[in-house]
């Protein structure tokens, strides 16, 4: 299984940013994808869920208008789009494959970096 | 939203020392607690699932308990690999939620 995600982004505030996250290894529409953000020095944040069979999704109202998370099964990609950047928005964001049981988090990407500077 | 909190937030230590890391949920989570270790610049790595059993390929050093509204994650002997941050996550309900994170260091 690996899950590799697109490069670091630099956006000025008001921007959007669009991460992709490519994932092998397995049956891409067999596993929900999650979303997870950490700031600088801080702590795991969940964005999101994503079914890649029907594209179904799930925000934390805190991202709620204006996050979207989408699909694309020919290529086994999922994406996190991110409108509206402001400052707080920096950070790695990182795709992660749900496991079997829906109770963990089994594989993860490498992480993309978003900066929002002006 | 279910709020997770880990105790200590720091902790130093040394290498052989027995190592015990508490998270307190705000409400109950049946036993639908995971534990993630991470290294500077690294993802998260998966440890422990539903609050006791060790993901495939992690050393028996670690282990979990608890259910309901509190957890703790055991090192018994650390070793020099395992100093890093280590996070709880509760998967009972959405939003999905981490605690704040334990900072294991070289004593």
């Amino acid at each position: 299984v690996q899950l590799v995600q697109s490069g670091a982004e630099v956006k000025k505030p008001g921007a959007s940013v669009k991460v992709s996250c490519e994932a092998s290894g397995y049956t891409f529409t067999s596993y929900y994808m999650h979303w997870v953000r950490q700031a600088p020095g801080q702590g795991l944040e969940w964005m999101g869920i994503i079914k890649p069979s029907g594209g179904g999704t799930n925000y934390a109202q805190k991202f709620q208008g204006r996050v979207t998370m989408t699909r694309d099964t020919s290529t086994s990609t999922v994406y996190m789009e991110l409108s509206s950047l402001r400052s707080e928005d920096t950070a790695v964001y990182y795709c992660a494959r749900r496991g079997s049981s829906a109770s963990f988090f089994d594989f993860w990407g490498q992480g993309s970096l978003v900066t929002v500077s002006s | 939203d279910i709020q997770l909190t880990q105790s200590p937030s720091f902790l130093s230590a040394s290498v052989g020392d027995r190592v015990t890391i508490t998270c307190r949920a705000s409400q109950g989570i049946s036993n639908y607690l995971a534990w993630y270790q991470q290294k500077p610049g690294k993802a998260p790595k998966l440890l422990i699932y539903v609050a006791s059993t060790l993901q495939s390929g992690v050393p028996s050093r670690f282990s979990g308990s608890g259910s309901g509204t509190e957890f703790t994650l055991t090192i018994s002997s650390l070793q020099p690999e395992d100093f890093a941050t280590y996070y709880c996550q509760q998967l009972n309900s959405y939003p999905l939620t981490f605690g704040g994170g334990t900072k294991v260091e070289i004593k």
